[in-house]
């Protein structure tokens, strides 16, 4: 089945720090790879998004990598601020499915 | 454009009580889907919609779990009789033609406490 695995949060990290969370996949077949963002009190909202390997989606200063060989959708951001404060989530969606498999989500916190 | 819309946005209630969540999808969309978020088990799918038709139930917890969508605005999500165990926060998401270019738009969610 499909599966998402992300690193375990809460990440704190000073402003304009540099961002990596990791996000590696299982899927059957050619997934298309998202990752949404959470901030307190409000719903997901979807960041960025790649659909083939190699893709690269990028939003608000974040870019993520579709790597098929590691399987993986790493998200980064070379300057954090403290209002990307958030959880982070990395989500996978298979070809013809409807269906959205997330990881559990990491928590960000950027401080002054 | 106006997103998605769910009501309440709180709803605190003692178990045993039957509790209505709401949900409007954006105006066009033709796919939703109700989510249950906790601390302990994450993001959980519940059920989604086509075109207000069930298609995928298998997340329903339990049979006391039970959603509708009686046209193409309004779905609910009932739990009757409700349990302490099924405090979380609810979701309610669409999508145009839910695929791998179609992204889910989500609500703000309801924060359900059944006391």
């Amino acid at each position: 089945g499909n599966s998402v695995t992300q690193m375990e949060g809460p990440v704190t990290l000073s402003e304009e720090a540099f961002l990596t969370i990791n996000c590696t996949y299982t899927a059957t077949g050619y997934p298309s790879l998202f990752w949404y963002v959470q901030y307190p009190g409000e719903g997901l909202q979807l960041l960025l998004k790649a659909t083939k390997a190699d893709d690269k989606g990028s939003n608000k200063g974040f870019e993520a990598t579709y790597r098929k060989e590691t399987t993986s959708f790493h998200l980064e951001k070379g300057s954090v601020q403290v209002s990307d404060s958030a959880v982070y989530f990395c989500a996978l969606l298979t070809g013809g499915g409807n269906k959205l498999t997330f990881g559990t989500g990491t928590q960000l916190k950027v401080e002054l | 454009d106006a997103g998605v819309i769910q009501s309440p946005r709180h709803e605190v209630t003692e178990m045993g009580q039957e509790v209505t969540l709401r949900c409007k999808p954006i105006s066009g969309h033709d796919y939703l889907f109700w989510y249950r978020q906790t601390m302990m088990r994450g993001l959980e799918l519940l059920i989604y919609f086509n075109n207000n038709v069930p298609i995928d139930d298998s997340g329903m917890p339990e049979d006391r779990f039970s959603a509708k969508m009686p046209n193409a605005s309004f779905s609910t999500l009932k739990i009757q009789p409700s349990e302490p165990r099924d405090s979380a926060v609810y979701f309610c998401a669409s999508s145009f033609r839910a695929g791998q270019n179609q992204p889910q738009h989500f609500g703000d969610g309801t924060r359900l406490s059944i006391l």
